[in-house]
């Protein structure tokens, strides 16, 4: 089946900085792909839609300035948490649409001390 | 934004039981989706069902949905041990968009 990578699959970082999160598909090509979060013991919350070549589309009270997507191949987007603040601490869980079904990843756990 | 409100929000069952999950959902739907989330992990996808079709099986589960109620129901039989895990229901639309419901955590008892 397809599959979807995620790099990394954990990070801590220190307050202030910025945490740049992965999603490949690994053997098909995906125009569009999605980023989730998901805090403990919570469902996963739509973030963003990635489109390549084109800027992403955020859900309503999704920051476009905290949250920088890029997806700037067919087979990679990115997820950069600027400024990361311990309340980012979260499961991100990128998704990719291959035409006929989504992929998920595995996720990303990020915890921001 | 959250389409599905799942039901039970916890579920504990004997091993050997049937689990019965239920969603309901707000806007029309192309597909709905079941996956299950083992603690801290990724996501498994169980079942899709098309909002054509009514009633779905693959192996230990059975999934129903009724678009007139917006509603589905996942029944996993002859529960294990390692069922236990979060399930969560997924509505897909024509704008492609995956959202997914509160989950149920179900916790099946040895």
């Amino acid at each position: 089946g397809a599959v979807v990578s995620q790099h990394p699959s954990w990070v801590i970082c220190k307050s202030g900085t910025s945490v740049k999160i992965e999603c490949r598909s690994l053997d098909f090509q995906a125009t569009t792909m999605f980023w989730y979060r998901q805090f403990p013991k919570q469902s996963l919350m739509l973030m963003a839609t990635s489109n390549e070549g084109s800027k992403a589309t955020y859900e309503q009270g999704v920051e476009k300035d905290k949250f920088l997507i890029n997806h700037a191949s067919l087979t990679l987007s990115t997820l950069t948490v600027t400024s990361a603040h311990p309340e980012d601490s979260s499961f991100y869980i990128c998704s990719a649409d291959s035409g006929y079904e989504q992929y998920f990843g595995p996720g990303t756990r990020l915890t921001v001390t | 934004s959250q389409q599905g409100e799942e039901d039970p929000q916890a579920l504990s069952i004997q091993e050997g039981e049937n689990a019965t999950m239920n969603c309901s959902y707000k806007t029309s739907i192309n597909n709905l989706q079941w996956y299950r989330q083992n603690s801290g992990r990724g996501l498994v996808h169980l079942i899709l069902i098309r909002s054509n079709e009514r009633e779905k099986h693959s192996g230990r589960l059975r999934v129903t949905l009724d678009t007139s109620k917006k509603s589905s129901s996942l029944l996993i039989t002859a529960s294990r041990a390692a069922d236990t895990a979060s399930y969560f229901c997924a509505t897909g639309g024509r704008d492609d968009k995956i959202i997914f419901g509160k989950g149920t955590r179900l916790h099946i008892l040895p």
